[in-house]
């Protein structure tokens, strides 16, 4: 299986919103529900942000939206803030009944 | 509340296997709709799925390493063990293990991660 395509990097000003793709197959992200995005600051362990395309855990803000058309998901932050710089990954299902992960997009807040 | 801690090797030899244990608290591998996982990070590369085991035993691994991974469970002492054989210094990473659980047709995954241990492969 072959990792999803994200941009390796992405950047965007205070306040403003960004979105990050995550592009796989119709094997993957294109067939099911199961789509996840990660933040993972330096030296720490990956946090769900967000579950099943569009779902928030609790105590994940408002700002982190998901969304998925055909073959590719999409992760929208809104009002950037600072903290929001961070690596991020998603990730899907997959038709072998596996998982895949994207291959990382770097968040910079200017 | 949920807590897993990964505990192994930190320096291994090529070719070797290596034997990482997840010893976890707060929830039951018992429970319909739960497993626990593998995840790697090569450092400064992105994550990579490498295996889990099911509540009621299945168990699914990358089809990229299948044959080089074997993971287990032990519900009595809260514990998984994940194997992986013939190492190769690409095998250097942070080991990750990951709690996920299906929910009413939601599926809460890798929801709760260890805090991970690097091994690294090298003679």
């Amino acid at each position: 299986q072959s990792a999803l395509a994200q941009p390796a990097s992405v950047s965007g000003s205070p306040g403003q919103s960004i979105t990050i793709s995550c592009t796989g197959t119709s094997s993957d992200v294109g067939s099911y529900k199961y789509v996840s995005w990660y933040q993972q600051h330096p030296g720490e362990a990956p946090k769900l942000m967000i579950y099943d395309v569009s779902k928030r855990p609790s105590g994940v803000s408002n700002r982190f939206s998901g969304s998925k058309s055909g073959n590719t998901a999409s992760l929208t932050i809104s009002g950037l803030q600072a903290e929001d710089e961070a690596d991020y990954y998603c990730s899907s299902y997959t038709d072998s009944t596996t998982y895949v992960f994207g291959t990382g997009t770097k968040v910079t807040v200017l | 509340q949920i807590t897993l801690r990964e505990s192994g090797p930190t320096l291994v030899n090529p070719t070797q296997t290596l034997t990482l244990t997840c010893t976890f608290s707060g929830f039951s591998l018992s429970t319909t709709g739960v497993d626990v996982g593998w995840i790697r990070q090569p450092p400064g590369q992105a994550l990579e799925w490498l295996a889990l085991v099911y509540w009621d035993g299945d168990k699914r691994y990358n089809p990229s390493l299948r044959t080089r991974l074997s993971i287990t469970k032990d519900t009595s002492i809260n514990q998984v063990v994940l194997t992986v054989s013939n190492l190769d210094p690409a095998d250097t990473a942070t080991y990750y293990c990951v709690h996920s659980r299906l929910w009413f047709g939601d599926l809460l995954l890798f929801d709760y991660w260890g805090q991970g241990t690097l091994v690294t492969v090298s003679s």
